[in-house]
């Protein structure tokens, strides 16, 4: 049972352009909605995260915008860089303090000169 | 990936051989776990700690086995190594504060022959 859904699997974006991922998760209860950035050879590194009791969070180029009623959650990068190429995964937990965290199976972005 | 420690790197088992992939924190947290990481798949959480003697099962356990002696040592074991268990593991740690973020070791690469 895959409790959240990512797509795309993978991304190809001309740099400067806007990278959107998206996400959609089953379980009501889920309540701390987090992105991961993993670059090759490396852990996973927190990016940005959302709790549902607000639309949208920004942080520098990186954007979460959150649909409660469709269950779903998206990030957007604008004016995507080279550098940001890496796989992205989103996930979710029930509640910020959870030690659980349910992952996507995640996105690679290619940012292409 | 600061303060995460996880050795091996790289492994080769042979099947039916036991092993110990080693994670140690250095920050002090209370909650430590062991994530798998398969191609297409995410991050499925194997096995967690909340504290020293506490441990519980993640969504994957089966084959491994994990204790918590102390705060800063979580080691997994692998009792009898399959093929199926030839992934990339991540141990992870975090404080049990809300909205406290998750930090990831670097991944032990482990092939089963």
């Amino acid at each position: 049972q895959q409790q959240v859904k990512q797509s795309p699997q993978s991304l190809i974006v001309q740099k400067g352009g806007i990278s959107i991922i998206n996400c959609a998760y089953e379980n009501t209860a889920f309540d701390y909605f987090p992105w991961y950035q993993q670059f090759p050879g490396k852990g996973p590194a927190l990016l940005i995260a959302i709790r549902p009791d607000v639309s949208e969070k920004k942080e520098g180029r990186f954007t979460i915008s959150f649909n409660k009623s469709a269950k779903q959650f998206s990030l957007h990068i604008m004016d995507s860089q080279p550098g940001d190429s890496a796989t992205y995964f989103c996930a979710a937990s029930k509640g910020a303090g959870s030690y659980q965290l349910t992952f996507g199976k995640g996105t690679k972005l290619s940012v292409i000169p | 990936n600061a303060g995460v420690t996880q050795t091996p790197k790289f492994q080769v088992l042979k099947t039916g051989q036991s092993m110990t992939l080693q994670c140690a924190q250095d920050m002090n947290h209370e909650y430590m776990s062991w994530y798998r990481q398969d191609p297409g798949m995410g991050l499925r959480l194997i096995h967690y700690s909340v504290g020293a003697g506490i441990t519980d099962q993640g969504e994957v356990p089966n084959g491994y086995n994990v204790s918590r002696s102390t705060t800063e040592d979580f080691p997994l074991r692998l009792l009898s190594a399959a093929p199926s268990q030839t992934s990339v593991y991540f141990c992870a740690s975090r404080t049990t504060g809300l909205g406290d973020t998750i930090y990831f070791g670097e991944g032990s690469w482990l092939t089963v022959v």
